[in-house]
């Protein structure tokens, strides 16, 4: 079945170490490639995504995320994350379907503990 | 601008209740959407309106919800009657236009619990 598959459920870092978090999906076409980020307590917001160009994209609070069109992956980086990232990332891909409209699937979500 | 607003913030109801979620999406947005999050999974969408016209409804139990959107602006979701598995999170989202490459702006949620 056609799907997003985010592989790490829950991630437990120190603080100041990299972090990198797997999203991976299986629709063909144009897609477009989202990270949403939830704080304890607060919405869902986004955090970066990707539309065309730059494959390298670049978000808010030192994220990024590479689109590898061959691997169907876009997956999330940060070089040094802190305590503050503590949250649920999840990733969404976004396509076009028959009727002409978009049509959005959410993995399911990565915890991040992020250990002082 | 003043962001997606959803009420009530939580629910608790007993199984084979109705129950009704209201979402006010952002002004001048013309697509909304309604999501279930059960806990532990990702948003799952369950209707997506384009201005008052449903554009896609299929993963909504129809046999027990509803939406709507008859003037084209805020939206609500019922669910009648309620069972234990309904239990999650319920989203609003919106945004512009629906095209390729928008972003969605998400309410706080109301959360569902079904006794």
């Amino acid at each position: 079945a056609q799907s997003v598959s985010q592989h790490n459920h829950h991630v437990i870092l120190s603080e100041a170490a990299s972090l990198e978090l797997g999203c991976n999906y299986s629709y063909g076409g144009t897609v477009n490639l989202f990270w949403y980020v939830q704080y304890p307590g607060q919405h869902l917001q986004l955090l970066l995504k990707y539309f065309s160009g730059d494959p390298l994209v670049k978000g808010i609070k030192g994220f990024e995320a590479e689109f590898i069109k061959s691997k169907f992956s876009f997956n999330l980086r940060k070089p040094s994350v802190q305590w503050s990232d503590t949250a649920e990332y999840f990733c969404a891909v976004k396509r076009g379907v028959s009727g002409g409209y978009q049509k959005v699937t959410f993995g399911t979500g990565t915890k991040l503990q992020v250990i002082p | 601008e003043a962001g997606v607003a959803q009420s009530p913030r939580y629910k608790i109801i007993e199984k084979r209740q109705s129950v009704a979620f209201w979402c006010n999406p952002i002004s001048g947005h013309a697509t909304l959407y309604w999501y279930q999050q059960i806990l532990g999974q990702g948003p799952k969408l369950l209707i997506q309106f384009q201005n008052n016209g449903v554009v896609d409804d299929s993963q909504l139990p129809k046999d027990r919800f509803s939406a709507e959107r008859l003037k084209g602006v805020d939206s609500t979701l019922k669910i009648q009657p309620a069972k234990l598995e309904d239990s999650a999170v319920y989203l609003c989202a919106s945004s512009l236009d629906g095209i390729l490459g928008e972003t969605q702006y998400f309410g706080p949620g109301t959360r569902l619990l079904v006794l």
